[in-house]
């Protein structure tokens, strides 16, 4: 069974500054899908990036970026210029590509805030 | 852009009582999922629906859930007889394509007393 270990509880950030959050998976498939979800106070689930496991290319959107590491099974989300809008829990997630339902493996989650 | 909407926000319910969480996914789309989140820990997948049948369910889903496309808009999840340990936050999510991106409703925060 695939799952998604995120070793940072809480992580903090100074506004402007640029901070990384971990991720590690454990699985063996070798064709897969990862996130990153942004769960505001609100707790809606907003998804903030998303990477194919086939693809070398580190996805971007905009200030957020991934750093994947196939081999070492990691998927870091870097975000940079951060704001105070950033501040919110974190979840990596996984899903396999094949058709299975696609169901989505969370990680704990990682607490980021923003200081001024 | 589209939504899944969840109703209602929150509940709050009798312990053994039944209660109904209510979806509706964006219209286009395919696959359709339960997801719960217990306060402070992460979120747990629950059920997967396609093509108006189960296609996967998790350990959590016992015979005490069950979910429903009654009329091919609304996605129900229905727990026969609440527990205090069911209290949680309930997302259901949609998706068009096996290869394409979730969206996730706003959740039913559902308090069991």
């Amino acid at each position: 069974a695939q799952t998604v270990t995120q070793s940072q509880p809480e992580m903090s950030v100074q506004e402007a500054e640029t901070v990384t959050l971990s991720c590690t998976y454990d699985t063996s498939e070798s064709d897969y899908y990862l996130f990153w979800y942004k769960q505001p106070p609100s707790r809606q689930m907003i998804l903030v990036i998303r990477q194919e496991a086939y693809k070398q290319q580190n996805a971007t959107e905009n200030r957020f970026s991934v750093n994947f590491q196939k081999a070492a099974k990691s998927f870091s989300l870097k975000i940079s210029d951060s704001q105070l809008g950033d501040a919110a829990m974190y979840f990596c997630a996984y899903r396999s590509a094949g058709w299975q339902g696609g169901k989505l493996i969370f990680g704990q989650g990682t607490e980021l805030s923003v200081k001024p | 852009e589209p939504e899944v909407t969840q109703t209602p926000s929150h509940q709050v319910t009798q312990m053994g009582q039944e209660v109904i969480l209510r979806c509706v996914p964006i219209s286009n789309h395919l696959y359709f999922y339960w997801y719960r989140q217990i306060l402070g820990q992460k979120v747990e997948f629950l059920v997967s629906f396609y093509n108006n049948e189960i296609s996967e369910k998790s350990e959590i889903f016992d015979d005490q859930f069950s979910v429903e496309r009654p009329d091919g808009s609304n996605f129900t999840l229905k727990i026969r007889s609440t527990k205090l340990e069911d209290s949680a936050m309930y997302f259901c999510a949609s998706r068009e394509q096996l290869y394409y991106g979730y969206t996730f409703g706003s959740g039913t925060r559902l308090t069991v007393v």
